[in-house]
């Protein structure tokens, strides 16, 4: 079993339309937990912290549920410079500066 | 304030030759880690600095990559000799220590082609 699945998509929406990504994580001592997001042939760049208690960021919005082990990502009022592959990360294991662990991505393509 | 660099942004070679690729942290980060990414497969850790220390070498996958972070700034990251399933993307990310989240920042990686 992979340690972070993410389905790959991909997604393909038109503008203003809301999109909804998954992802779930294999190691229970994970402590944090992130949206990456990727264009083509760039390096990652953060998107968002995702919290327990939910956290919302503009038009983003991500959910953790720990006992599930599954997280997150909410995209409402799509814009076509949201198109990019979304990777969802989570730390090695405990707190502190643990390397990250990713998923493959999944890639969403906004549509005019 | 600039980000984290990286060079060369691409390298070919050939199998049995040897690359070296470069990695310059944000300014005041004593966390470096390197990550690779080989075609269709997730982004995946090689290793982490705290300062000029190892923290962590368990992604190296052998002994042909050697890295080093000689005065805890800039790290290296050798390839001798780079065999075929050696290309792919290399990240490499930066971090404050003590943060309770780490948030890692990453560099435009140097995409390393191996014939």
């Amino acid at each position: 079993r992979k340690e972070v699945e993410q389905d790959p998509g991909p997604f393909n929406v038109p503008e203003g339309a809301t999109v909804a990504f998954n992802c779930t994580y294999s190691n229970s001592a994970s402590q944090s937990f992130f949206w990456y997001r990727q264009d083509c042939r760039k390096e990652p760049k953060l998107l968002m912290s995702v919290y327990s208690s939910g956290n919302e960021d503009g038009r983003f919005t991500a959910q953790l549920n720990r006992a599930s082990q599954y997280i997150s990502l909410l995209i409402r009022d799509s814009k076509l410079s949201d198109s990019a592959t979304y990777l969802c990360v989570v730390n090695k294991g405990g707190s502190g500066n643990t390397p990250l662990v990713f998923g493959k991505g999944t890639r969403l393509s906004v549509i005019a | 304030e600039a980000g984290v660099t990286q060079f060369p942004s691409h390298s070919v070679i050939e199998k049995g030759q040897t690359v070296t690729l470069r990695c310059d942290p944000i300014s005041g980060h004593d966390n470096l880690y390197w990550y690779r990414r080989v075609m269709g497969k997730e982004i995946k850790f090689l290793l982490h600095f705290v300062k000029e220390s190892k923290q962590d070498e368990s992604g190296m996958p052998n002994n042909r990559f050697l890295a080093e972070r000689t005065g805890g700034t800039y790290s290296t990251l050798k390839v001798q000799p780079a065999e075929l399933e050696d290309s792919g993307v290399y990240f490499c990310a930066s971090s404050q220590v003590g943060q309770a989240k780490n948030i890692q920042y990453f560099g435009a990686g140097t995409r390393l082609s191996v014939l």
